[in-house]
């Protein structure tokens, strides 16, 4: 069964950069049929997507976050990454890594819901 | 602000059904057949219930039922138990350029 498991610091200071890595285990990252992604829950609010990278290495990102985030994938190693950059309190939140799934149709692609989830990592932004 | 407009809170009694909203616009909810719904209990990991609209996912009880008309997409919950209390995400695929995946802003469902 596809397990994916996030990992990374639990504390960040601001205006530094969050770094977090999703290892997939019983599957393959370099699957045609599927994008992988971050979304995060700050305490007490909503889910936020973050955004999601193929294996090729194209990538979509959540527009309020695209000038500070990058998701980059290794399929060596059968994980993905993401980086958040200047980060302030707000980025305080748990953050999950999800195997999304959905449709291709030429060169347009509906990978837009999350089939797997990661047990989610608590990232909180302090000095 | 979240991409989606869901009511904030919807109760029932068990055994009725309840209905949660979600709305958006023709370039998400209404323009696309791509709509999902997570169920959140506290402290625990979002659950995929159901994608494309209407289709439930594995697993997901019959309960569980996804519909939409025009740019509001709603799910219901019929014979409601109490292991259903929790909170609810709607999210849709965005066409926009470049597109994205927007999520509602959650619905707390209590049985009372």
């Amino acid at each position: 069964q596809l397990q994916v498991q996030e990992s990374g610091p639990g504390l960040v200071k601001p205006s530094e950069t969050l770094s977090l890595t999703c290892t997939v285990s019983g599957g393959s990252i370099s699957s045609s049929s599927h994008y992988w992604g971050w979304i995060r829950q700050p305490p007490g609010k909503g889910l936020e997507w973050i955004g999601s990278i193929y294996y090729s290495g194209n990538t979509y990102y959540n527009p309020s976050l695209k000038s500070r985030v990058t998701i980059s994938v290794d399929t060596s190693k059968n994980l993905f990454s993401l980086q958040l950059s200047s980060v302030t309190a707000p980025d305080t939140a748990v953050y999950y890594c999800a195997r999304h799934a959905g449709y291709s149709y030429g060169r347009y692609n509906f990978y837009y819901y999350m089939d797997v989830w990661g047990k989610g990592t608590t990232v909180t932004v302090s000095s | 602000q979240s991409a989606l407009t869901q009511p904030a809170s919807v109760s029932g009694s068990p055994g009725q059904s309840i209905t949660i909203s979600c709305t958006g616009t023709s370039s998400d909810v209404g323009g696309y057949n791509y709509v999902s719904w997570y169920q959140q209990h506290p402290g625990k990991v979002p659950k995929l219930m159901i994608f494309d609209v209407s289709n439930r996912a594995s697993g997901v009880s019959n309960r569980f039922s996804g519909s939409k008309s025009g740019n509001t997409a709603s799910l219901t919950i019929s014979g409601l138990q109490a292991e259903d209390e929790a909170d609810y995400y709607c999210s849709s695929y965005t066409g926009s350029n470049p597109p994205y995946v927007g999520f509602g802003g959650g619905t707390k469902v209590t049985v009372l």
